[in-house]
């Protein structure tokens, strides 16, 4: 069975500065996906960045980067240069390589405050 | 940017009655989902949509919810006999192959 775990309910971070929010995952699959996706306090899911298992280099989106880690199963979401409206609930979501490809499982997520 | 619509943003129901939640997924995407978060929960998968049939299901989606495609633009979730527990929000997704999905706004569903 897979799992996605995110160790931090929340984070405060001063605006211009780098955060690092934390995500591992457990799965047995070859081959899988890694998303990040953020939700503000509006409720709306909003996809930030994707991780195929198979890709050898970090996936970057703007301020988004992500650090892959296929050896520790860790797929942590770096921002740079937090900006105010960035403050949001951060999710790690997961979906298998195989039949399935689509249906993601989520961590519980961690909720980022960024100050000024 | 083409994007997910859901309507209504807000459903209030009644214990016992038949809710419909609608989604307009982006236009040539083929791939659709329905997940849904309880207050201060994490995103929960429902089912997966894809070709007119439901790919996958998980176990929340038992006899009393369906989805269906019933033209070439809208995809339903349908709760037969709404619970007390089924207050949620539910998010609507649609993606293409092996692409990453893209969530709606969300239908916050409130059964009194």
């Amino acid at each position: 069975a897979q799992k996605i775990t995110q160790t931090q309910p929340g984070m405060f971070v001063q605006e211009k500065e780098a955060v690092t929010l934390d995500c591992t995952y457990d799965t047995s699959d070859q081959s899988y996906g890694l998303f990040w996706y953020k939700q503000p306090s509006s409720g709306e899911m909003i996809f930030l960045i994707y991780q195929g298992s198979y890709d050898e280099q970090n996936a970057t989106e703007g301020r988004y980067s992500l650090n892959f880690q296929k050896a520790r199963k860790s797929a942590n979401l770096v921002i740079s240069a937090s900006q105010l409206g960035d403050s949001a609930m951060y999710f790690c979501a997961m979906s298998p390589g195989s039949d399935s490809w689509g249906k993601l499982q989520f961590g519980a997520g961690t909720q980022v405050v960024v100050t000024p | 940017e083409p994007e997910v619509t859901q309507t209504p943003s807000h459903q209030v129901t009644q214990m016992g009655q038949e809710v419909i939640l609608r989604c307009v997924p982006i236009s040539n995407h083929l791939y659709f989902y329905w997940y849904r978060q309880i207050l201060g929960q994490k995103v929960e998968f429902l089912v997966s949509f894809y070709n007119n049939e439901i790919s996958e299901k998980s176990e929340i989606f038992d006899d009393q919810f369906s989805v269906e495609r019933p033209d070439g633009s809208n995809f339903t979730l349908k709760i037969r006999s709404t619970k007390l527990e089924d207050s949620a929000m539910y998010f609507c997704a649609s993606s293409e192959a092996h692409q990453p999905q893209h969530f709606g706004d969300g239908t916050r569903l409130s059964i009194l």
